[in-house]
C-alpha cells in the first residue's frame, strides 16, 4: 500500500461546478498537507498549504484536513476552464521529505 | 524574483549515452531537491541537498544516477549509460531552509526521452 493514495482521474466537470479532490494517507506522523497544481508541461505550483487539521480557504479554493480519518480534500468552487490541470497532494511529517500523490487530472468544460 | 530554472527543457538521447541535467535554484534558498515524474507514478524523490551537509541520496534508483551541487547553488543531475526506463520528467525544487513543511518551489522540469 502506498503512503499516499490519490485517484488519478481524469475528472471532467462542467464550468461552474464544485470540484472535490481527495487523498488518503496511512502515516499518522504527517502534519503538513499541501496541494499543488500542475499545468501540462509545467512544474507544480503550490496552491494550498495546511498545518495539522482543519479547513483553510483562499478565494475559490478550500483545503480540508481530517487527521482522524487520514483524509484530505481540496474543493474548487465555481470551477473555470483555466482550472484544468493535474492536482497533486503532498504531505510531510516534520522533515524536508514530501510524499506526493500520483495526481488527479481535472478537466473543466466550457 | 526569478524562479527555479532548469535546462535543457527537453533532451532526447540514445540508450547507453550519458546525460546531464541542470538546475538553478532560487537565490538564497539553501535546500535543493531532485524528483522524477513518470506517467501515473507521481513525484519520486531522488536526492536532497541542504547547505554544506552531506546530501540525502536515498532516492537515487541506481548507481548510474549521481548529483552534485557546486557552491551551494547550481546543481547537476547526471545519468550514466541511460536506459529506456529512465525516460521521465526530472523536476528540481528549492526551498528556503529545508525545515519541516518548508514550501518547495519547482522548476519547469527537463523531459528526458531515451530511445
Amino acid at each position: 500500500q502506498k503512503e499516499v493514495e490519490q485517484d488519478p482521474g481524469p475528472l471532467s466537470v462542467p464550468e461552474g461546478a464544485i470540484v472535490s479532490l481527495n487523498c488518503t494517507y496511512s502515516n499518522s506522523a504527517f502534519q503538513y498537507f499541501m496541494w499543488y497544481r500542475q499545468y501540462s508541461r509545467k512544474g507544480p505550483e503550490l496552491l494550498m498549504y495546511t498545518y495539522s487539521s482543519g479547513n483553510k480557504e483562499d478565494g475559490r479554493f478550500t483545503a480540508q484536513v481530517d487527521k482522524s480519518s487520514k483524509y484530505i480534500s481540496l474543493f474548487i468552487r465555481d470551477s473555470q476552464p483555466s482550472d484544468s490541470a493535474t492536482y497533486l497532494c503532498a504531505m510531510a511529517s516534520g522533515t524536508y521529505k514530501y510524499i506526493f500523490g500520483t495526481g488527479t487530472r481535472l478537466k473543466v468544460l466550457a | 524574483g526569478a524562479g527555479v530554472s532548469q535546462s535543457p527543457s527537453n533532451k532526447v538521447t540514445e540508450k547507453g549515452k550519458d546525460v546531464e541535467l541542470r538546475c538553478d535554484p532560487i537565490s538564497g534558498h539553501t535546500a535543493l531537491y531532485w524528483y522524477r515524474q513518470s506517467l501515473g507514478q507521481g513525484l519520486e524523490f531522488l536526492i536532497y541537498f541542504q547547505g554544506n551537509s552531506a546530501p540525502d541520496k536515498s532516492g537515487l534508483p541506481s548507481d548510474r544516477f549521481s548529483a552534485e551541487r557546486t557552491g551551494g547553488s547550481v546543481s547537476t543531475l547526471t545519468i550514466q549509460r541511460t536506459q529506456q526506463e529512465d525516460s521521465a520528467v526530472y523536476l528540481c525544487a528549492s526551498s528556503r531552509d529545508g525545515q519541516g513543511g518548508d514550501e518547495q518551489f519547482f522548476g519547469p522540469g527537463t523531459r528526458l526521452t531515451v530511445l
